[in-house]
């Protein structure tokens, strides 16, 4: 069965370094999402992407965050300037248009 | 506001106990509901889902849920747990359109074996 996967599955970083996650949407899938979990609170939404655009995105969503997608196969994440609030679960998920969302894994992002 | 609730944040069963994880939503217009599950260490995965039509819906390892308008509820219920339940549930709600997903807090559900 197709999965989203999502590399890293950790990464550890200093409050200010850019960081790049990097999932890889289930091949059919047109829409695509990105979430996090701060350790104890709910997950939330952040971004979701269609047709190489943004389609909505949360008030957590600020100028520090940008998606994009390079290629025909992966959806990123970039964070520019980490900050410690920043610490959290990302995971990203996709779906077939108004369908169900298939979830990654998910990366423990850890800010120093 | 779109919301949703989840009553329980650590419920902890017995094997063969009946389970049912509470979940009310708030949100205009018409609602997609779910629920997922996150066992240890893996990803959110899907267990059922409600669009329309019959309001009992029935998901994988025997879960089901059950859609009250009135109530503004989705609760997800089991009739006997096993230890392999060991897991975090969400309930989430969506326009019918789809879009993004609004989670609940989540409730860790423990099974005792």
């Amino acid at each position: 069965e197709p999965e989203v996967t999502q590399t890293p599955s950790h990464q550890v970083t200093q409050m200010g370094q850019e960081v790049i996650l990097r999932c890889v949407p289930i091949s059919n899938h047109l829409y695509f999402y990105w979430y996090r979990q701060i350790l104890g609170q709910k997950v939330e939404f952040l971004v979701s992407f269609y047709n190489n655009e943004i389609s909505e995105k949360s008030e957590i969503f600020d100028d520090q965050f940008s998606v994009e997608r390079p290629d025909g196969s992966n959806f990123t994440l970039k964070i520019r300037s980490t900050k410690l609030e920043d610490s959290a679960m990302y995971f990203c998920a996709s779906s077939v248009v108004s369908e169900t969302q298939y979830f990654g894994p998910g990366t423990r992002l850890l800010v120093l | 506001a779109q919301s949703v609730s989840q009553h329980n944040h650590h419920v902890i069963l017995s094997e063969a106990a009946s389970l049912e994880l509470g979940c009310n939503y708030s949100y205009g217009g018409t609602v997609n509901l779910f629920w997922y599950v996150q066992y240890p260490g893996q990803h959110l995965q899907l267990l059922l889902k409600y669009f329309s039509g019959d309001p009992l819906v029935k998901g994988i390892k025997g879960f089901e849920a059950e859609f009250i308008k009135s109530k503004f509820s989705f609760n997800l219920r089991k009739p006997s747990v096993q230890w392999s339940d060991t897991a975090e549930y969400f309930c989430a709600a969506r326009g019918n359109q789809g879009g993004k997903l609004i989670f609940g807090q989540g409730t860790e559900l423990s099974v005792k074996p």
